[in-house]
């Protein structure tokens, strides 16, 4: 899974403040997903990107939350105003085709702290 | 709604200790059920995915079955470098591409 490369691995944020995680699929992946896991908890579904499209957003929080999967660049998953309860791992994971059975492949995830 | 649930919660095994873990699920309708290892401070790593019931895959000591309710990963005579996390997720028909995950088993091998 190192092919999927998210930046930053760690990052620390002030409450009030925004968090941008970026996320590089695999090369020739045009699909993306971001997931959170809260401590303790498992993975959540957040949304699913094609190039410039949102095709599946059922899992993000309705207000400060927003994602983006532009024609050139990384996917990059927007938080505003952060709060204490916004701490998790974000992981983002690429696969090539939307259809049927094609493993999603995951990054390191982005370890954000909200102090 | 899809739910996953995974048992144990953590197990502790002896190396060469034979043992499965449980992956129970509901959904409307199973595109796909995978297996996945994590350690701790990285990504999920893919292991396996089943289709369908009574599909068997194997990979070094794991080997993963699927029923229509459930899906087993044993594991053969394991080492501690086989200790991480194993989560399960489904994939449900209608959808779309999004995985759905189990809390996951804590998996610890002592040499």
């Amino acid at each position: 899974n190192a092919g999927v490369m998210q930046n930053p691995r760690h990052l620390v944020r002030r409450r009030g403040q925004e968090a941008r995680l970026r996320c590089s699929p695999m090369k020739g992946h045009s699909h993306v997903y971001w997931y959170r896991q809260l401590p303790e908890e498992g993975l959540k579904f957040m949304v699913y990107l094609q190039k410039e499209n949102i095709i599946d957003e059922s899992g993000m929080p309705k207000e400060r939350f927003s994602a983006e999967f532009p024609k050139e660049g990384p996917s990059i998953l927007r938080i505003q105003q952060v709060v204490r309860g916004d701490s998790a791992a974000y992981f983002c994971a690429s696969s090539p085709l939307r259809q049927r059975n094609t493993e999603a492949f995951f990054g390191q995830g982005t370890r954000l702290t909200v102090v | 709604e899809d739910q996953v649930t995974q048992s144990p919660e953590a197990l502790r095994l002896q190396e060469g200790e034979s043992s499965s873990l449980n992956c129970s699920y509901t959904v409307s309708g199973l595109r796909g059920l995978f297996w996945y290892r994590q350690d701790p401070g990285k990504g999920p790593e893919f292991l396996f995915t089943l289709y369908s019931a009574g599909e068997e895959k194997e990979k070094e000591r794991l080997k993963a079955t699927l029923t229509k309710k459930e899906s087993f990963l044993h594991i053969t005579a394991p080492k501690p470098e086989d200790s991480a996390t194993y989560l399960c997720a489904v994939q449900e028909e209608t959808s779309g591409s999004r995985l759905t995950f189990g809390e996951g088993t804590q998996l610890t091998v002592n040499p």
